[in-house]
């Protein structure tokens, strides 16, 4: 089993749509969770930094974290066409300087 | 603020030639990292720093991989000789803790 699972899609959904998604850990000792969006030939941006479970909110994006079911969420309200990207969740360890696993990556298509 | 600085954005080598990459991070972040993204996969850690000093290289293949980061500042990762499978594009990072995390547009490496 992979330390950090994320469904690769792609996903397609229409402008406006609410998009889901979502990671699953193995590794219960994983504290700090994150999401982060990478566009075609860039670098990834970080988008959401949380620590621990509950909830967070930016604008637009909100992460949940259910660490009891180790899963983690990202939401996305309003969807772009702009949001159009691969979405990498990502996780650490006892502090933040432990070394971050990345899951593979969900493309995501924001259709005008 | 100047983001995170790389080069070459591009290289195509022979297999069993050696290259190196170059990294700038962003002015007073201690943290650096260099990850390894395979098309289609999340970034893999080869080696964190912490100013000057190794933080984690588990995943480094030293016995063609070498990096070092100069006065806590400049980094750079050389394979010699590279294989086949090296061919990727090579992320570094920075970061000053919290959200504070930039990559660079990264390097992407061809080996033929």
């Amino acid at each position: 089993q992979k330390e950090v699972e994320q469904d690769p899609g792609p996903l397609s959904v229409p402008e406006g749509a609410i998009v889901s998604l979502n990671c699953t850990y193995s590794n219960s000792a994983f504290q700090y969770f994150m999401w982060y969006r990478q566009y075609s030939r860039k670098g990834p941006e970080l988008l959401m930094y949380t620590y621990s479970s509950g909830n967070k909110e930016d604008g637009r994006f909100t992460a949940q974290v259910d660490k009891s079911s180790k899963y983690i969420s990202l939401f996305i309200r309003d969807s772009q066409p702009s949001d159009s990207a691969t979405y990498l969740c990502a996780m650490s360890g006892q502090t933040s300087y432990d070394k971050v696993i990345f899951g593979p990556g969900t493309s995501l298509s924001v259709i005008p | 603020e100047a983001g995170v600085a790389q080069s070459p954005r591009y290289k195509i080598i022979e297999k069993r030639q050696s290259v190196a990459f170059w990294c700038n991070p962003i002015s007073g972040h201690a943290t650096l990292y260099w990850y390894q993204q395979i098309l289609g996969q999340g970034p893999k850690l080869l080696i964190q720093f912490q100013n000057n000093g190794v933080v984690d290289d588990s995943q480094l293949p030293k016995d063609r991989f070498s990096a070092e980061r100069l006065k806590g500042v400049d980094s750079t990762l050389k394979i010699q000789p590279a294989k086949l499978e090296d061919s990727a594009v090579y992320l570094c990072a920075s970061w000053a803790g919290g959200n504070e995390q930039f990559f660079g547009p990264g390097t992407r490496l061809t080996v033929l």
